[in-house]
Formats: structure tokens, C-alpha cells, sequence
């Protein structure tokens, strides 16, 4: 298992407008998960990647992968106050199968002003 | 849709006690894990656990014990605890098949006095 590093390590920005989150990882991946985490809360899973996809879509939310700079990125297109929150990545290795366990990072925390 | 209940929002225990935190899920997952989350730090995996009666250590176990005596139910013991130990403490479960995402619990926030 490894762990993915979210750059920034928080954002602010206005309602309406596109929210971008970054996450970075050392080797090779088997697919990378989103989730965020409301505050106080637990995480809740938005969206998996597969190492074999470059871009996946889910209502406002799209993912994309390369893995040649071992990096994915989320955007949040027209951000409502209600996304505000933490946003963390998991890459998940090769090995392990069901039981891997995921890893995850400090998070990026996203503040959408009404 | 998964349902993962810890047994506690909020807990206040004193430096020595036994503390025994409860998790509780509906959807007959194999995997079953505790996290606790610190500011700064992030989520750091304590122990896991991939069937009944069986437990791996995570990245920080020490001062920490578990047990599985049921398929839904997953403690998480604290011997004797520290006010090192105070912390957001979260649960998952994770089906078998092989991209099957995390479902946390809501979380228990423990302070040690």
C-alpha cells in the first residue's frame, strides 16, 4: 500500500466557480479512489479511477490519471457552498487483492464561499 | 447502502482507563478497519481486520488491541489510556471484490483526560 500526497493542502474559492485538487504517488497503481470527508464526519467514496482509464466523469466531479507522472487530479465544476470539505486520494498497488489497505494522505481542505 | 455505526460521537475517558470502541456494520463485509485522524497527520491505520478472528497490524498498533468475535462487529481497545490517545477515531469495511471502495463510520471523537 502507499500513500497519496493532495496538493494544495487547502483551497478557497467563490461558489460557482471550478475547484482543482491534486494527488501525487511514488509507484505503480492498480486504480486510485476520491473521497471526502464533511467535517466531524466520515469519508464517504466519490469516484474510482483504474490505472488503465486517463479520465472518468461522475455528475460535476471529473477525475483524471497519468500514470507516467504518477499524478491525478479532481475537479469540482461549479462549486457549491455544500462541497466544502476535506478531499482525499488512495492509490491502490498491484498486490494484496480485497484486503489492501488504503492509505491516505493529510487531504486537501476545500472552503467554497456563498 | 452500507451501514457502518460506531457505538459513540463523542466519548470522555480518564488516562488508564480500559476503553472499548464499538463498530457495527450491515452488509456482511470481509474487511473491516480503524483509523484514527489527527490533525496534520492525516488518516493512520491502527489494525485490520479480513475475517472472523483474524487481525493485522496497521501502521501505528501500539497501545491499541482488536477484536472479532462476529463477522459485523469490530472493536478497538485501548488498554490503559493515554491522553496521547485523544483522537478522531474512524471505522470502514470494505467488501471482497477487488476495487471495492471504503465506507466509513461517522466516528468516534475520544478525549483522554
Amino acid at each position: 500500500s502507499q500513500q497519496g500526497e493532495e496538493d494544495p493542502q487547502a483551497l478557497s474559492i467563490q461558489e460557482g466557480e471550478n475547484a482543482t485538487m491534486n494527488c501525487s504517488y511514488k509507484t505503480s497503481i492498480n486504480n486510485l479512489q476520491w473521497y471526502r470527508q464533511n467535517s466531524g464526519r466520515g469519508l464517504v467514496h466519490l469516484i474510482l479511477i483504474r490505472s488503465n482509464e486517463r479520465e472518468k466523469h461522475s455528475g460535476r466531479l471529473r477525475v483524471t490519471l497519468d500514470t507516467s507522472k504518477k499524478s491525478s487530479s479532481l475537479l469540482i465544476t461549479a462549486s457549491r457552498a455544500a462541497d466544502t470539505a476535506s478531499y482525499f486520494c488512495a492509490p491502490t498497488s498491484h498486490y494484496g487483492g480485497a484486503t489492501n489497505k488504503l492509505i491516505f494522505g493529510t487531504g486537501t481542505l476545500l472552503a467554497v464561499q456563498p | 447502502d452500507v451501514k457502518v455505526t460506531q457505538s459513540s460521537r463523542y466519548l470522555v475517558k480518564r488516562t488508564g482507563e480500559k476503553v472499548f470502541l464499538e463498530c457495527v456494520q450491515d452488509m456482511d463485509h470481509e474487511n473491516m478497519f480503524w483509523y484514527r485522524q489527527d490533525p496534520g497527520l492525516g488518516l493512520r491505520l491502527i489494525y485490520f481486520s479480513y475475517d472472523v478472528k483474524m487481525k493485522e497490524k496497521g501502521d501505528i498498533p501500539e497501545g491499541y488491541s482488536v477484536s472479532r468475535e462476529k463477522k459485523e462487529r469490530f472493536s478497538l481497545i485501548l488498554e490503559s489510556a493515554s491522553t496521547n490517545q485523544t483522537s478522531m477515531y474512524l471505522c470502514a469495511t470494505r467488501g471482497t471484490v477487488n476495487n471495492s471502495p471504503l465506507h466509513f463510520g461517522n466516528g468516534t471523537r475520544l478525549t483522554v483526560t
